[in-house]
């Protein structure tokens, strides 16, 4: 069975600086791997995905997620945070099975960008 | 264009009532999902619809059901509340098909229903 696992339930980080949010997964077949941001009292907005090809996958708002099939992560970065990056973060793998695909989701990492 | 919309924003119930949840997907997408989010987890997937047939469900018990109309739109049926249903309901819709280089099952979420079981 698939499984996402993210490595912190919470990161603090002062403003401008670089972030890792970390992410694992566990699957015995090709992977589709997402991270969702979460904002208070919202719901799920995808970031960035990656499905095939570059193993570096970008989004349009500075993050960045490279996927490591020997070490089974998809980790998200950004080189400076912003105060309006203080968000949920989900990592999650696509689950196909039974004919249909699923979204398979980690616990989440609470970014708390501090001035 | 409008996003997957979910109504009620939120719901107030008592253990053993029943609920209703409706979810209205991104026009055109003929596929839904649903996911169960409680308080500080990730969500969890409990179905998903397409062309109104149920295409998969995840373990949750037989108090819930779903079911989708010929304009796509989506319910979400949950009976006997418990405590322990308290949670985000997320609905997400999904194209179906390719749509240019966008996937069939890339799934777009909505703002979500909060149920809280008094």
């Amino acid at each position: 069975a698939q499984s996402v696992t993210q490595l912190d339930s919470q990161v603090p980080v002062f403003e401008e600086a670089p972030v890792e949010l970390r992410c694992n997964y566990s699957s015995s077949v090709s992977v589709y791997l997402f991270w969702y941001v979460q904002y208070p009292n919202q719901g799920l907005q995808l970031l960035l995905k990656y499905l095939s090809g570059s193993t570096l996958v970008e989004s349009i708002n500075g993050f960045e997620a490279e996927f490591n099939k020997s070490q089974t992560s998809f980790h998200l970065r950004k080189p400076s945070v912003h105060i309006s990056d203080t968000a949920e973060y989900f990592c999650a793998v696509s689950s196909f099975s039974g004919g249909y695909n699923k979204l398979i989701f980690g616990a989440g990492t609470r970014l708390a960008v501090h001035p | 264009d409008a996003g997957v919309t979910q109504s009620p924003t939120h719901l107030i119930k008592t253990r053993g009532q029943q609920v209703t949840l409706r979810c209205s997907p991104i026009s055109g997408h003929k596929s839904v999902s649903w996911y169960q989010q409680v308080l500080g987890q990730g969500p969890q997937f409990i179905f998903q619809y397409y062309e109104k047939e149920e295409r998969g469900r995840g373990n949750f018990p037989d108090r819930f059901s779903a079911r989708q109309f010929p304009n796509y739109s989506s319910e979400l049926n949950v009976n006997a509340l418990l405590l322990g249903d308290s949670a985000l309901y997320l609905c997400a819709s999904s194209p179906g098909r390719w749509t240019g280089d966008i996937r069939p099952d890339t799934q777009y979420f909505g703002p979500g229903t909060r149920l809280t079981v008094l």
